[in-house]
């Protein structure tokens, strides 16, 4: 069964830094690796989605890569805002389910 | 404007007492699941629905049931709830198409059970 891992759990930074959100899966055979933003009380948000075949995307200051073969994923975010603080959420999808990390919660101090 | 919607968005019960939990979309998809999200287990999935009258077990089925007679609701039922199903639920709505594969998730709605 996938297993999906996210470090750090929480992670505080001062505003305009640059970070790194990490991702691990243990099982490499996945249709693609989503990102998500979950904001306190809220849905979820979709950010990013990396096809298997692919590398990276981009979305503004959001870039996300995929390396399957050592089952890992990062969310990097650039010059970072107090907008952007909430929880970011990774899932490994497979045919019928979506396997969620646990998330990591970005606290961005002004 | 394309969204999931879901009702209640909060509820406390009593143990035993049946309830459902609405989830209704207007995109049209094929694909729609539940989750739960619980702290330090992040959300897993209760039933997925491929289309109508086609649903399957997710990773923690026990305890709920679903039906899907008709393409935009997908509702969740649980027939005698008990406090290890107090938590924070999650319907979504999956588009697939191509390279692209979105998922759509509603507000969420908060259950205790007492």
């Amino acid at each position: 069964k996938q297993e999906v891992t996210q470090i750090p759990a929480a992670l505080s930074v001062p505003e305009g830094e640059n970070l790194v959100l990490n991702c691990s899966f243990t099982d490499s055979a996945i249709y693609n690796l989503q990102w998500f933003r979950q904001d306190p009380g809220k849905g979820l948000t979709s950010l990013l989605l990396i096809q298997s075949s692919q590398r990276e995307q981009t979305s503004g200051r959001l870039n996300a890569s995929l390396d399957k073969s050592s089952g890992r994923s990062t969310l990097y975010i650039a010059a970072s805002q107090p907008g952007d603080s909430a929880t970011y959420l990774c899932a490994a999808t497979g045919a019928n389910n979506l396997f969620f990390g646990t998330g990591t919660r970005l606290t961005v101090i002004p | 404007e394309a969204q999931v919607t879901q009702n209640p968005r909060y509820l406390i019960t009593v143990t035993g007492k049946k309830l459902t939990v609405t989830c209704s979309q207007n995109m049209n998809h094929e694909y729609m699941s539940w989750y739960r999200q619980d702290p330090g287990l992040g959300l897993r999935q209760i039933y997925y629905s491929m289309n109508v009258e086609v649903t399957d077990k997710g990773d923690v089925p026990e305890g709920y049931k679903v039906s899907r007679k008709e393409k935009r609701n997908f509702p969740l039922i649980l027939e005698s709830p008990s406090p290890n199903q107090t938590s924070l639920y999650f319907c979504a709505s999956r588009r697939t198409s191509g390279t692209t594969d979105t998922q759509y998730f509603g507000p969420g709605t908060r259950l205790t059970v007492l």
